[in-house]
């Protein structure tokens, strides 16, 4: 079975502290997600990578930023964690080839900036 | 802009059949998936539909249809531990998922 981990399940920061949240597969993926999900909002794309060291911005990419330094593991990183960033933070990944390779999530980090 | 609507909530009783319905407007289409998701668990996936039609695994089944933008999910014989959200998500032209607000159903005894 595919194995997302995401580091922390929950966590409290304060606004302006510097956040970093973890992600490892065990699958060699080559893509890697993060996804925050908010209620009535679905999820949206922050970042995601199609290998190591390199990243795309997704559809909501301002306040964050990635680091891909190996295959298995991504990295998500609030620069200045702002109250607006309180949300599920959800970690995925699947394989390259095929639009048809369904993405695998972790069980996410509930991150509250106070 | 690009679109997935689905219902916010539906209610259901054990044992019976229910259909959550997805209508898509996106750029293109190259398939559509459909993911469970239980409350503080992470989605995990379900099916994939990219031709018409119907597909069934056990019993749940997903269809669709392209012409109309349109899918749904039928879980039948439903049991206690259905109580989810289900979410659709759909691969546009520029090969990006594209995900819906998720349906949360309800199973009542």
């Amino acid at each position: 079975d595919v194995k997302v981990t995401q580091s922390s399940r929950y966590l409290v920061k304060r606004t302006g502290e510097k956040v970093f949240l973890e992600c490892v597969q065990d699958m060699d993926h080559e893509n890697m997600f993060w996804y925050r999900q908010d209620p009535g909002l679905g999820l949206r794309l922050i970042y995601f990578s199609y290998d190591v060291k390199m990243k795309e911005k997704g559809d909501i990419p301002e306040g964050y930023s990635v680091s891909r330094e190996k295959k298995e593991r991504f990295s998500l990183i609030l620069e200045s964690a702002s109250t607006n960033q309180t949300s599920m933070y959800l970690c995925a990944s699947s394989f390259r080839q095929g639009v048809s390779q369904p993405q695998h999530f972790g069980d996410g980090t509930r991150l509250s900036i106070l | 802009g690009q679109n997935i609507d689905q219902p916010t909530e539906m209610t259901a009783t054990e044992g019976a059949i229910v259909q959550i319905n997805c209508t898509y407007q996106t750029s293109g289409f190259n398939g559509l998936f459909w993911y469970q998701q239980h409350a503080g668990e992470a989605p995990t996936f379900l099916s994939y539909n990219v031709l018409d039609g119907l597909e069934e695994k056990g019993r749940f089944s997903s269809f669709l249809s392209r012409s109309k933008g349109y899918s749904y999910l039928l879980l039948k014989e439903l049991q206690m531990k259905d109580s989810a959200s289900y979410l659709c998500a759909v691969i546009d032209s520029n090969y990006q998922l594209i995900w819906g607000a998720g349906t949360k159903l309800i199973i009542k005894p």
